[in-house]
């Protein structure tokens, strides 16, 4: 299967600070998604990006397909941005879908 | 405000018992997924069905675990027996997909999960 690495593993912030996540796969994929955990354990998927860059307020994303990389922007960070931050993608072979063990996003006030 | 509920939101059972956990998808959502939540695995997807029909289970023990959609609106995740390894929270999550592929989902919304322990 495919491995999902994501980076970093941690992440401190100040509030009103910008930040970018990185989510690397061995393989193609052609199903890549980011997901937050919040501190209370609620998942949201933010974002559904194959390829190209999608935008959703304050957050945004971008995939270069080609090469296997994908990025989570969040700009003017806030307390409630803080969480978990999940990518995940499936193999074009198959079905399966693979996590990266996620970005621990805190922004202190 | 249309959301996933799930059932029960705790769990407590011995090793041996059967377990069954229960979710309501969004109305008008033809997919449902089922995740599961440990610190040592991590997020791993067990299972999606799309109009009621399994469509990959791959990711779940074949032996012990069971899903199910009796009904459009009701998704049952089957353990038995349990054993304490089974220990995590279960997540089941909708969506709407254009075919049955998972790179046509748009969007999963997510229930707030079972946290299940086996004792």
């Amino acid at each position: 299967g495919i491995q999902v690495e994501q980076s970093p593993p941690d992440l401190i912030l100040q509030e009103g600070a910008n930040s970018t996540l990185r989510c690397n796969f061995s393989d193609s994929v052609n199903n890549l998604q980011w997901f937050h955990q919040n501190p209370w354990g609620q998942l949201i998927n933010l974002f559904y990006i194959p390829s190209g860059t999608k935008q959703n307020g304050r957050l945004s994303a971008t995939t270069v397909a080609t090469e296997r990389y994908s990025l989570l922007y969040i700009s003017s960070s806030q307390t409630t941005d803080s969480g978990v931050y999940f990518c995940a993608g499936a193999e074009t072979s198959g079905s399966r879908l693979t996590f990266g063990e996620g970005t621990q996003l805190t922004v202190n006030p | 405000d249309a959301r996933v509920t799930q059932t029960p939101r705790h769990k407590v059972t011995e090793m041996g018992q059967e377990v069954t956990m229960r979710c309501q998808p969004i109305l008008g959502h033809n997919t449902v997924f089922w995740y599961r939540q440990t610190m040592m695995q991590g997020l791993e997807l067990l299972a999606y069905f799309r109009n009621r029909a399994p469509l990959d289970d791959s990711g779940m023990p074949k032996d012990r675990f069971s899903a199910e959609m009796p009904d459009a609106t009701l998704a049952t995740l089957k353990i038995q027996p349990s054993e304490p390894r089974d220990s995590a929270v279960y997540f089941c999550a909708s969506g709407q997909t254009r075919d049955g592929h998972l790179g046509s989902i748009d969007t999963q919304y997510f229930g707030p999960g079972t946290r299940l322990t086996v004792l």
